[in-house]
């Protein structure tokens, strides 16, 4: 069956610290792709990145990192020096056998 | 270009009354989804459309959703009649093509049943 598992369901940190956001997935498609969508206060989901099962180099966007590692099913996400406006909720997503499956979210707090 | 449009944003209704959410996907997406997300959880998928066909409706409770996307293009859900627990946020979605594309989302409807 196909799973996706956010196990932090809240994090605070303080402004310009980093902080990195967990997904592990499940699937016995050989090919799959995996997002992380951003829920800010407003309530909609922002796509941030989608990533194939064969291109396991990391990417980084400004602050944002992604490390995926398909040894251990994960689809990691860190926030480089934290700030305010990252306060939102992020889900992880997992596309597999032309169905979507979205992880429970991981609800993220940065203090000023 | 133009995101994925919803409306109404916000809706208040009594139990046993009906209520229709209307969005219009990203032009040229051929993919429509609409989910429906309880506070503190993850989006539900309860159906998804291919042009102005279904491809999976497996989680739409039909005795009370319905959802129709008749020229493939705009689509409406309808919820006859609410029960208090349809209470949560409903989002819809589009995409290019089914399965592995991104799929974008509308700011979505909150409905409260009271």
């Amino acid at each position: 069956a196909q799973k996706v598992t956010q196990a932090q369901t809240e994090i605070s940190v303080v402004e310009k610290e980093d902080v990195t956001l967990d997904c592990v997935y499940e699937t016995r498609d050989t090919t799959y792709y995996l997002f992380w969508y951003k829920q800010p206060p407003s309530g909609e989901l922002v796509f941030l990145i989608r990533r194939n099962s064969f291109d396991e180099q990391n990417e980084i966007s400004g602050r944002y990192s992604w490390n995926f590692q398909k040894s251990t099913s994960s689809f990691n996400f860190t926030i480089t020096a934290s700030q305010v406006v990252d306060s939102a909720v992020y889900f992880c997503a997992l596309s597999s056998f032309n169905k979507f499956y979205f992880g429970s979210g991981t609800k993220l707090n940065v203090k000023p | 270009e133009a995101g994925v449009a919803q409306s109404p944003r916000y809706k208040i209704i009594e139990k046993r009354q009906s209520v229709a959410f209307w969005c219009n996907p990203i032009s040229g997406h051929a993919t429509l989804y609409w989910y429906q997300q309880i506070l503190g959880q993850g989006p539900k998928l309860l159906i998804q459309f291919q042009n102005n066909g279904v491809v999976d409706d497996s989680q739409l409770p039909k005795d009370r959703f319905s959802a129709e996307r008749l020229k493939g293009v705009d689509s409406t859900l309808k919820i006859q009649p609410a029960k208090l627990e349809d209470s949560a946020v409903y989002l819809c979605a589009s995409s290019l093509d089914t399965g592995r594309e991104t799929q974008y989302f509308g700011p979505g409807t909150r409905l409260l049943v009271l």
